[in-house]
């Protein structure tokens, strides 16, 4: 079974920069994954943020970047901001399946 | 504006069926894949199954094969999820989304409010 990893919490101060990382037990994530990232914040449904590795949604904020590092999907957040504060997935596509990361709970101290 | 909304959950028995919903508006349904995703309460995003824009397509998790058939009526703007054999684990609250496949792109892009599916005697 397939098991997609990221961070499961994160702290972070306003205006920081924080790394969020999505890593396939299967091995090296690569753009052939297409790695989505969503955020998703309390009672409310997934909002989409970055789509096939480093493409921004026309509502996606400035400060959200994705790309591939070390092997792994990142979402970085530059000058974080207290509305930030929201469980992050990733999702990664395997053949005829997609996979979502464990998520991470980003906190904004 | 681009709306999904979903409908058709509530409470269940074990080994039970029930069927969900999605309601599309606002773009062309017929040119996008759909998919299904759920959350159990308190945890985290599970990808259920995906259908193709003209419904000759799909793929399920391994959870719900053999259970779950997904479907679209194109001519009516609406995805369905045919849940049977309903278990407990099955609890959680169904997203429907909105997806465009091309050969260099996946991208998912709107999702519907959810419906919460509830699976207890």
């Amino acid at each position: 079974q397939t098991v997609v990893t990221q961070e499961p919490s994160l702290t972070v101060s306003p205006g920081e920069t924080v790394t969020i990382t999505c890593a396939s037990s299967t091995g090296a994530v690569t753009r052939g994954y297409y790695p989505n990232w969503f955020q998703q914040k309390p009672g409310q449904a997934p909002r989409a943020l970055i789509y096939s590795t480093t493409n921004k949604h026309s509502w996606t904020p400035a400060r959200f970047s994705g790309s591939l590092l070390g092997g792994k999907a990142a979402l970085t957040l530059s000058g974080v901001q207290p509305e930030d504060e929201a469980e992050y997935y990733c999702l990664l596509y395997y053949a005829n399946a997609y996979v979502f990361g464990t998520g991470t709970k980003v906190t904004v101290l | 504006e681009v709306q999904l909304v979903g409908s058709g959950g509530g409470l269940v028995q074990p080994g039970g069926s029930l069927r969900l919903s999605c309601a599309a508006s606002g773009f062309t349904f017929s040119s996008y894949w759909m998919h299904w995703v759920r959350q159990a309460p308190g945890k985290g995003l599970v990808w259920v199954s995906r259908v193709n824009s003209d419904g000759s397509f799909t793929t399920y998790a391994d959870s719900v094969k053999g259970r779950f058939t997904i479907s679209r009526d194109n001519a009516k703007n609406t995805l369905y999820l045919q849940m049977d054999s309903l278990r407990a684990e099955d609890t959680a609250v169904y997203y429907c989304a909105r997806v465009t496949v091309t050969s260099d792109l996946v991208v998912f892009d709107y999702w519907g409010q959810g419906t919460l599916v509830t699976v207890s005697s």
